[in-house]
């Protein structure tokens, strides 16, 4: 399957503090990436999705001036916690599809996720 | 209404049994995909199977398969022969259309037990 990788895979901050979390297709281009939020032991939840050379679709009730996201490449997304608070602690998971046909189903590639603490 | 419903938060199977974690959807398209993923504790979204709406058969992927009942709108997940590593949150996704760029939706997960 499609290779996406995510870093940082886990990071600690100050509360006030922005981070940067990285999406990257590896061994594919990406026009579409998707950010997901989860809780401990609770779904993924969609923030966004995030299209290569324009602006991000926020689902309903996220923040886009907090959550900043830019998809400047085919095979880059980042998403930018603006002056993180330790209610944005969380498990962040970016996922990219690799159209047919290597990838049968229009399946889901996610990344490995990156887990924030805000102090 | 939930897309996706997954009503077990919790299951155990004694290892080498069969479990069944079941899925139902509500969706007026006629196209449509179901998806199966596992998640162990590192955190990572495996991706296990697919069924698509227009599929007749089942899928099967070595020990998974699905049971795809589309009048009841139903798509569990069957794990024969179960292994310790089998344990994990598994989550049942649906994506409406076949464009590329629809989004997923997912159920709130099972969170399976494989006794020894």
């Amino acid at each position: 399957g499609a290779v996406v990788s995510q870093h940082p895979s886990r990071v600690i901050c100050k509360s006030g503090t922005s981070v940067k979390i990285e999406c990257r297709s590896l061994d594919f281009q990406a026009t579409t990436m998707f950010w997901y939020r989860q809780f401990p032991k609770q779904s993924l939840m969609l923030m966004a999705t995030s299209n290569e050379g324009s602006k991000a679709t926020y689902e309903q009730g996220v923040e886009k001036d907090k959550f900043l996201i830019n998809h400047a490449s085919l095979t880059l997304s980042t998403l930018t916690v603006t002056s993180a608070h330790p209610e944005d602690s969380s498990f962040y998971i970016c996922s990219a599809r690799d159209p047919p046909p290597r990838s049968s189903y229009n399946e889901q590639f996610f990344g490995p996720g990156t887990r924030l603490t805000v102090l | 209404a939930q897309k996706i419903t997954q009503t077990q938060p919790g299951m155990f199977v004694q290892e080498k049994e069969a479990v069944t974690l079941d899925c139902t959807y509500d969706t007026s398209d006629q196209s449509y995909g179901l998806f199966w993923y596992k998640q162990p504790s590192s955190g990572e979204m495996i991706f296990l199977i697919y069924q698509g709406s227009y599929d007749e058969q089942n899928a099967t992927e070595g020990r998974y398969s699905l049971n795809f009942q589309k009048a009841r709108k139903s798509a569990n997940l069957v794990i024969s022969a179960s292994q310790l590593g089998d344990s994990a949150m598994y989550f049942c996704a649906m994506r409406e259309g076949m464009s590329t760029g629809n989004q997923f939706y997912f159920g709130t997960g099972t969170s399976l037990t494989v006794i020894p």
